[in-house]
């Protein structure tokens, strides 16, 4: 079946870096979502892609659907501690028939020691 | 603010149990979903439905069964409680067909069965 590959599993941030992760597949899709979920809570989602090539920015995270339409990419600039939790890419093909979403394993991140 | 709320933030049940689930969406959405969460493997679907009395088994249904007899309900239902059914359990719904603008989710459940 169809898989999402996220990378990386988990990562440790300091205050003030910027934080890149992305989600490949073998597969194509025309429609990538990031969600992000507090500990604790469910996932809300952040932001949605919808043409290959867009670049969308929520805030101080920027993420863009790739041209191949195979991958993503979410870039947190200026990391801040609220930003710790897991990121979750998840991926769709909507041609007129029911599709559920696929989503990544995602990327957890935690605060440098 | 819409909202998709489910009963219950944690739950201890024995095993053996017959344990029930609860997810209310108050935004009028056809599809709902029960997803189980644990650490390394993601969110896993267990099963789904789009419409009421409608349901569709996901990737991972033995051990569960769901009942929708309300558009804004969806039950999750652990006929006898196991301890491999520990996890984080997280209801989700979704307009129309697809997910094409994603799913919301509900704040989750933390079942032990102990």
């Amino acid at each position: 079946g169809q898989q999402l590959n996220q990378s990386p599993q988990s990562m440790f941030i300091q205050e003030g870096e910027d934080v890149s992760m992305n989600c490949t597949s073998s597969s194509i899709f025309n429609t990538w979502l990031w969600y992000k979920q507090d500990p604790g809570e469910g996932p809300v989602l952040l932001i949605a892609l919808y043409k290959a090539g867009e670049l969308t920015s929520n805030g101080r995270l920027t993420a863009q659907f790739g041209i191949t339409r195979k991958d993503s990419f979410l870039n947190i600039s200026a990391s801040i501690p609220s930003d710790v939790g897991i990121y979750f890419c998840a991926a769709l093909n909507y041609g007129g028939s029911q599709g559920n979403l696929i989503f990544g394993k995602g990327t957890k991140l935690s605060v440098k020691p | 603010d819409v909202k998709v709320t489910q009963s219950s933030r944690y739950l201890v049940k024995r095993t053996g149990e017959k344990v029930f689930l609860e997810c209310v969406q108050d935004m009028d959405h056809e599809n709902m979903f029960w997803y189980r969460q644990d650490p390394g493997l993601g969110l896993r679907l267990i099963y789904f439905s789009y419409d009421v009395k409608m349901k569709e088994k996901g990737d991972i249904p033995e051990g569960y069964s769901v009942s929708r007899e309300k558009k804004e309900r969806f039950s999750l239902i652990l006929e006898s409680a196991s301890t491999n059914q520990t996890s984080m359990y997280l209801c989700a719904s979704s307009p129309g067909r697809g997910g094409l603008y994603g799913y919301t989710f509900g704040s989750g459940t933390r079942l032990t069965v102990v």
